[in-house]
């Protein structure tokens, strides 16, 4: 059964760094989202992507965050200087198949990363 | 896990039991809901989804009965495993074109054998 890959499992980082959260998205799904769950709280979105281009972002996405998908197969989060409330477990999803009869809203969930700032 | 040692609402069960999961949706306006199964150290993982034209809708051992009056949520699960347990959430978007999901709280289900 496809599914949404997302590594690193966890990345430890220290206050101020940089950091790149990998995902694979399945294939043919065209809708990619980020979201993050803090410890003790409610998943929550940050952002939507589509098309190649942002479609809807939270104000939790300030300037520090930025998306891209390189290539045909990965999309990536980026942190640009990490704080300690980033600390938290960031999933990725993907919905949306190419196939209209299979197009629904169902976004499919990675496992996470783990993200630890220091 | 992620919602180890939280004040979620729990709900505890012998197995074999029928579990009833309930959920408080926000926005009068979302008209597609999903509920959603987390085991620890997992990502929210698909369960079943009912649109708002409807008000019931069944899967393999789950129901799920939705209320627009009251905005409220029901996640019903048929003779309770031991691999049932986990933490439910509902989450509610808008159906048309493919929006963020706004998740609720969630509830942890123990099932015990």
């Amino acid at each position: 059964e496809p599914e949404v890959t997302q590594t690193p499992s966890h990345q430890v980082t220290q206050m101020g760094q940089e950091v790149i959260l990998r995902c694979v998205p399945i294939s043919n799904h065209l809708y990619f989202y980020w979201y993050r769950q803090i410890l003790g709280q409610k998943v929550e979105f940050l952002v939507s992507f589509y098309n190649n281009e942002i479609s809807e972002k939270s104000e939790i996405f300030d300037d520090q965050f930025s998306v891209e998908r390189p290539d045909g197969s990965n999309f990536t989060l980026k942190i640009r200087s990490t704080k300690l409330e980033d600390s938290a477990m960031y999933f990725c999803a993907s919905s949306a198949h190419r196939d209209r009869l299979l197009a629904k809203n169902i976004q499919y969930f990675g496992a996470g990363t783990r993200l630890s700032v220091l | 896990g992620e919602n180890v040692g939280l004040h979620l609402p729990t709900l505890s069960v012998q197995e074999g039991d029928n579990s009833i999961i309930n959920c408080a949706y926000s926005n009068s306006a979302s008209d597609y809901f999903i509920w959603y199964k987390q085991e620890s150290g997992k990502g929210p993982q698909f369960i079943i989804d009912i649109r708002s034209n409807m008000d019931k809708r069944q899967g393999q051992r789950v129901t799920v009965l939705l209320n627009k009056t009251v905005k409220h949520l029901s996640l019903q699960i048929a003779a309770t495993q031991p691999g049932d347990s986990a933490v439910y959430f509902c989450a509610e978007t808008l159906g048309t074109g493919f929006q963020k999901l706004v998740f609720g709280t969630g509830t942890r289900l123990l099932v015990s054998p």
